[in-house]
């Protein structure tokens, strides 16, 4: 069974930093590309930053593009998300999901239960 | 930049059919968009249920099917049951290793 757990979300100052954690387990991670999507309090979905299988490319959404930066360890089956200088526009609930990206495949397969971010002071 | 365009709500009858679609502002949507589908219940996780255009997920009921509709990816939805209400959020990769959501449908089932 593939199961994400998300970790590392908290209440954090604007300007502030605060590093995310995904944990996988139930599939072979170092095999798949993995990303980040969240979602602001009564919105709606918004991709946030993908990585590929082995690490080597990265993408970012323009909205966090220079602020977060994601990373993952295939020795220990986890994903990063590393936000720095965040704002109050940061606050969501952070997913990460299993992303199928591969022609003709681009699509999050799996996702997480969810992490919330709050950016206030 | 390219906006993902989806009705803001839509309300089924049960039993009834439902189409949902998801555009784009610059350009007809075809396969090479990869259209995906997810639904998302209030306080939880979204679920995948289409990828790329039309292959539902595991354990996904065959009611749910995505198509190519003129210039917009579909979900439509056959036979609406009480637990199909729902925020349904299409995707479409854009190239570049970027997927931009469109805004989301919300679907009563009254």
């Amino acid at each position: 069974e593939v199961q994400l757990l998300e970790s590392g979300g908290g209440l954090v100052q604007p300007g502030g930093s605060l590093r995310l954690s995904c944990a996988a387990s139930g599939f072979r991670f170092s095999g798949y590309a993995m990303s980040w999507v969240r979602q602001a309090p009564g919105k709606g979905l918004e991709w946030v930053s993908s990585v590929t299988d082995d690490g080597a490319d990265t993408y970012y959404a323009d909205s966090v593009k220079g602020r977060f930066t994601i990373s993952r360890d295939n020795s220990k089956n986890t994903l990063y998300l590393q936000m720095n200088n965040l704002r109050a526009e940061d606050t969501a609930v952070y997913y990460c999901a299993k992303d199928r990206r591969v022609a003709p495949l681009y699509y999050f397969e799996y996702w997480g239960q969810g992490t919330l971010v709050t950016v206030s002071s | 930049q390219t906006v993902v365009t989806q009705e803001s709500s839509l309300s089924v009858s049960p039993g009834g059919t439902v189409t949902l679609t998801c555009g784009l502002s610059s350009a007809s949507v075809s396969t090479t968009s990869y259209p995906s589908w997810y639904r998302q219940t209030p306080g939880q996780a979204p679920r995948t249920l289409i990828s790329s255009t039309n292959v539902r997920s595991s354990g996904v009921p065959d009611r749910f099917s995505g198509s190519i509709l003129g210039n917009k990816a579909a979900l439509t939805i056959t036979g609406a049951q009480a637990e199909d209400e729902s925020d349904y959020y299409c995707m479409m990769y854009m190239g570049s290793g970027i997927y931009v959501f469109g805004g989301g449908t919300k679907l009563t089932v009254l």
